[in-house]
C-alpha cells in the first residue's frame, strides 16, 4: 500500500464550479498537511498548509484534515482557468528529519 | 527576491553517458535538496543538505548518483552511468531553517531524457 494516494483525473469542471480534491494516507505518524500546485513545465509551489487535524482558509482556498480518517481534501471556490494546474498533496511528520512524502498529483482544467 | 535557478533545463543523452545538474538556491536558505519527479508521480527527495552537510541520502541510488554542496549554497547532482528509467524532471528546492514546507521553494526543474 502506497504512504499517500491520490486520484490522478484528470479533472475537468467548468469555470466557476467549486472543486474538491482529495489525498488518503496510511501513517498515522504524519502531522503537517500540504497542498502544492505544478503548473506544467514548472516547479511546485507551496499553496496551503496545515498542522495536524481541522480546516485552513485561503482565499479561494480551503484545506481540510481529517485525521481519523486519514483524509485530506482541497477546496476551490469559484474556481478559474488559471487554476488549470497538477494538485499535490504532501505529508510529513512532526520531527525535524522527517521527508516530505508527495502524493502523485491530480490534474485539474478548468473550463471557461 | 530572486527563485531557486537550475540549469540546464533540458537534457538528452543515451544510456551509459554521463550527466550533471546545477542548483542555486534561494540567497541565505541554509536547507537544499534534490528530488526525482518521474512523469505521473509526485516528487521523490534524493537527497537533503543543511549548509553543506548530508541530513538524509536514504533514497538516492548512490551506485550510480552523487551530490554535494561546496560551501553551503550552490549544488550539483551527478548521474554516471545514467539507465533509461532516470528518465525524469530533477527539481531542486531550498528552504529556510524552520523545515516546514511554508519555507521549501522549487525550481523550474532540469528535464532528463535517457535515450
Amino acid at each position: 500500500q502506497k504512504e499517500v494516494e491520490q486520484d490522478p483525473g484528470p479533472l475537468s469542471v467548468p469555470e466557476g464550479a467549486i472543486v474538491s480534491l482529495n489525498c488518503t494516507y496510511s501513517n498515522s505518524a504524519f502531522q503537517y498537511f500540504m497542498w502544492y500546485r505544478q503548473y506544467s513545465r514548472k516547479g511546485p509551489e507551496l499553496l496551503m498548509y496545515t498542522y495536524s487535524s481541522g480546516n485552513k482558509e485561503d482565499g479561494r482556498f480551503t484545506a481540510q484534515v481529517d485525521k481519523s480518517s486519514k483524509y485530506i481534501s482541497l477546496f476551490i471556490r469559484d474556481s478559474q482557468p488559471s487554476d488549470s494546474a497538477t494538485y499535490l498533496c504532501a505529508l510529513s511528520g512532526a520531527s525535524s528529519a522527517s521527508k516530505i512524502i508527495f502524493g502523485s498529483g491530480t490534474r485539474l482544467s478548468i473550463r471557461p | 527576491e530572486a527563485g531557486v535557478a537550475q540549469s540546464p533545463r533540458y537534457k538528452i543523452i543515451e544510456k551509459r553517458q554521463s550527466v550533471a545538474f546545477w542548483c542555486n538556491p534561494i540567497s541565505g536558505h541554509a536547507t537544499l535538496y534534490w528530488y526525482q519527479q518521474i512523469l505521473g508521480q509526485g516528487p521523490k527527495l534524493l537527497i537533503q543538505f543543511q549548509n553543506n552537510g548530508v541530513v538524509d541520502d536514504s533514497q538516492l541510488p548512490k551506485d550510480r548518483f552523487s551530490a554535494e554542496r561546496l560551501k553551503g549554497v550552490d549544488s550539483t547532482l551527478k548521474i554516471q552511468p545514467a539507465k533509461l528509467e532516470d528518465s525524469a524532471v530533477y527539481l531542486c528546492a531550498s528552504g529556510g531553517l524552520s523545515r516546514v514546507g511554508e519555507t521549501q521553494y522549487f525550481g523550474p526543474g532540469t528535464r532528463l531524457l535517457v535515450l
